[in-house]
């Protein structure tokens, strides 16, 4: 019930293309869900985050959607460029347990 | 700058050794975080600790031991008992341990056991 499950596991998406990532959680008392972006040896580093009182929350060309009835929230990377070529990691919290249990991670290249 | 510093960057070590990796953050936050990493499976967390000389054990404790005898550092041990010790190891903090937001993590130290 802890899980986070995160798919596709790897995307190749042409560059002005859209990325799309899944993720899917069981707890429904997790109410935090940040995004992480990690560069290959750098640690992750915070991308976006949603609370679940929202459905959607944008920032530039990276989009959170939430669905709560579903227990399934996902990331849109709009007009997709080489630079955005990394890993990333879904994740989910719940209040006070001081626990961010990431899901598996998708590796995202994103050709010129 | 602010931040989180992990040492060494990369280490080798021979089986049955023990190995400490280093983890120092200026940011003045409470809580502190080791994550270990391995393709295909995420992060996972090993130790937390949400204030100086107390930590809880995440969910793959067995075969690491920490210490936090200061709020800046936080450092892992990893034990001859870990039977696949062969990974990336993260450093996070936070400001406090709650899910009030961002994790900021340290570059990550590549364990590789001989």
């Amino acid at each position: 019930q802890q899980q986070v499950k995160q798919s596709p596991q790897s995307l190749i998406v042409q560059k002005g293309g859209i990325s799309i990532i899944n993720c899917a959680y069981e707890n429904t008392a997790f109410d935090y869900f940040p995004w992480y972006q990690q560069f290959p040896g750098k640690g992750p580093a915070l991308l976006i985050a949603i609370r679940p009182d929202v459905s959607e929350k944008k920032e530039g060309r990276f989009t959170i959607s939430f669905n709560k009835s579903a227990k399934q929230f996902s990331l849109h990377i709009m007009d997709s460029q080489p630079g955005d070529s990394a890993t990333y990691f879904c994740a989910a919290s719940s209040a006070g347990t001081g626990k961010l249990i990431f899901g598996q991670g998708t590796t995202l290249q994103v050709k010129p | 700058d602010g931040g989180i510093t992990q040492s060494p960057k990369y280490l080798f070590r021979k089986e049955g050794q023990n190995v400490t990796l280093s983890c120092e953050q200026n940011l003045n936050h409470d809580a502190m975080y080791w994550y270990r990493q391995d393709p295909g499976q995420g992060l996972r967390l090993i130790y937390y600790s949400q204030i100086v000389n107390d930590f809880q054990k995440g969910d793959i404790a067995e075969g690491y031991s920490v210490s936090r005898e200061k709020k800046e550092s936080f450092p892992l041990t990893v034990t001859s008992a870990q039977k696949n010790p062969t990974a990336f190891y993260l450093c996070a903090s936070s400001i406090t341990s709650g899910n009030t937001g961002e994790l900021f993590f340290g570059e990550g130290s590549r364990l590789t056991v001989l």
